[in-house]
């Protein structure tokens, strides 16, 4: 049962151009959004994150929006640059469950110089 | 500080056998998580373990189980293994375990399973 979905599994921009990934999700109990980053052979890296009590969250070039009547949720890259080009995961956690997160199928992204 | 260490960080076993996986957490982070990521499926949530006791436990079966030492490194421990058990296996750790929800993931131990 998949509660976080990233239904694009692949996404390509040009360089300076922003990037939009898109997370929907089923389980109106989580309260705590997170976006990861991971290039091939490491771990995931957090990269921006955003509480259920607010819609928007900002930190330099990446911004994530939260729509709870929609239970989706996007991430915003503006300007893309080629370091960009990852894989990126949605991961989304309920109250009081610790560090269990539930993460989506992750979109690659690929920025085009 | 030095980042989460995993080991080892590729390993090829065949059906049958069991293996055990270590993760070393950032020093002074007591809370680790264990994940399975597989193509299609994400990462999917194993066990997470806080202070020496498993505090969360996904939905997989009982072949996986893992434990905490008191210096926060773990193990997690996969017996009988089965051609789908091939994937990445990803530690996280984490400061806190409570308020605080960013984890510090290791590179991950990539497990074939001929």
């Amino acid at each position: 049962d998949q509660q976080v979905k990233q239904n694009s599994p692949s996404l390509s921009v040009q360089e300076g151009r922003i990037s939009i990934l898109n997370c929907d999700y089923t389980n109106s109990m989580f309260d705590y959004f997170l976006w990861y980053k991971k290039y091939p052979a490491e771990g995931p890296t957090f990269l921006i994150s955003i509480s259920s009590i607010k819609d928007k969250n900002e930190d330099g070039r990446f911004t994530v929006f939260l729509n709870k009547s929609a239970k989706h949720l996007s991430l915003h890259i503006v300007p893309s640059q080629p370091g960009d080009s990852a894989v990126y995961f949605c991961a989304a956690v309920k109250p009081n469950t610790g560090n269990q997160f539930y993460f989506g199928t992750g979109t690659s992204l690929t920025v085009i110089p | 500080k030095a980042g989460v260490t995993q080991t080892p960080r590729y390993l090829i076993k065949t059906r049958g056998q069991q293996v055990t996986l270590s993760c070393s957490p950032i020093s002074g982070h007591r809370s680790v998580s264990w994940y399975q990521q597989t193509p299609g499926q994400g990462l999917q949530f194993l066990f997470e373990y806080f202070s020496e006791t498993q505090r969360n436990k996904g939905n997989f079966p009982g072949r996986f189980s893992g434990r905490q030492f008191s210096n926060s490194r773990s193990e997690m421990n996969v017996s009988t293994l089965e051609l789908g058990d091939s994937a990445l296996y990803l530690c996280a750790s984490s400061a806190t375990g409570s308020q605080t929800y960013e984890q510090y993931f290791g590179p991950g131990t990539r497990l074939t399973v001929t």
